[in-house]
């Protein structure tokens, strides 16, 4: 059981670029969500997820899409990645909202 | 929409005392509370939650009160010991189980070093 995985660790990109951060969890949870982190920010929400086939914006979703079409897999893109995007991005799921929430390890991200 | 507002944003303790953080919330309909711990360079971890049909819950040296009508909450951690230095965030969301809801607003967290 690996819990909540998230890949790359760590990516540079450049002004204009475009990437994907993974996030997978083999718990079987229905809800999922990605987070942004930054210094004296706190965990914003980005876009979250109750379900396969069904997302929805959270609190700063601008430059950024999302699509569970599976149960385990909810993948973040950003389309043309900004300097305004350098974080440290968090997936997190739980069987449903309300319950414990697991977060994957982080995926830091510097745009240049 | 919801605003959580945390404070202090750092607070530091002797070993053995207590800490409190306060919480503050705008959003009437929010009905679930998480509070996560995040070490340096690790993942948050969920510590205690409280929901509005309850206004305390304890758990060993930690608890989480609630008062609805000030749509307040706070965080009391008992007899500190250096470990629990990390930075704590509160949350505030609506959980209408099987709905469609899921949005978690999180406070910008309190830095809390325990000294020896």
């Amino acid at each position: 059981n690996a819990g909540v995985t998230q890949t790359p660790k760590f990516q540079v990109l450049k002004t204009g670029q475009s990437m994907t951060l993974q996030c997978a969890q083999d718990m079987n949870h229905e809800y999922m969500s990605w987070y942004r982190q930054d210094p004296g920010m706190g965990l914003r929400l980005i876009h979250y997820s109750v379900g396969a086939g069904i997302t929805d914006q959270g609190e700063v979703p601008n430059g950024y899409n999302v699509s569970r079409s599976t149960t385990e897999d909810f993948p973040l893109r950003l389309l043309s990645a900004a300097p305004s995007q350098t974080s440290v991005y968090f997936c997190a799921s739980s069987y449903s909202f309300g319950e414990t929430q697991y977060f994957g390890p982080g995926t830091r991200l510097l745009v240049l | 929409g919801e605003n959580v507002e945390q404070h202090p944003s750092t607070l530091s303790v002797q070993e053995g005392d207590s800490a409190v953080i306060k919480c503050t919330y705008s959003d009437s309909a929010s009905n679930y509370f998480p509070w996560y711990k995040q070490e340096l360079g690790k993942r948050p971890q969920l510590i205690i939650d409280i929901r509005s049909n309850v206004g305390e819950k304890k758990d060993q040296r930690i608890a989480v009160t609630l008062n609805k009508t000030a749509k307040h909450f706070s965080l009391h951690i008992t007899e500190t010991q250096p470990e629990d230095s990390a930075v704590y965030f509160c949350a505030a969301g609506l959980a209408n189980y099987g709905g469609s809801q899921g949005n978690l607003i999180f406070g910008k967290g309190t830095k809390l070093s325990v000294k020896p």
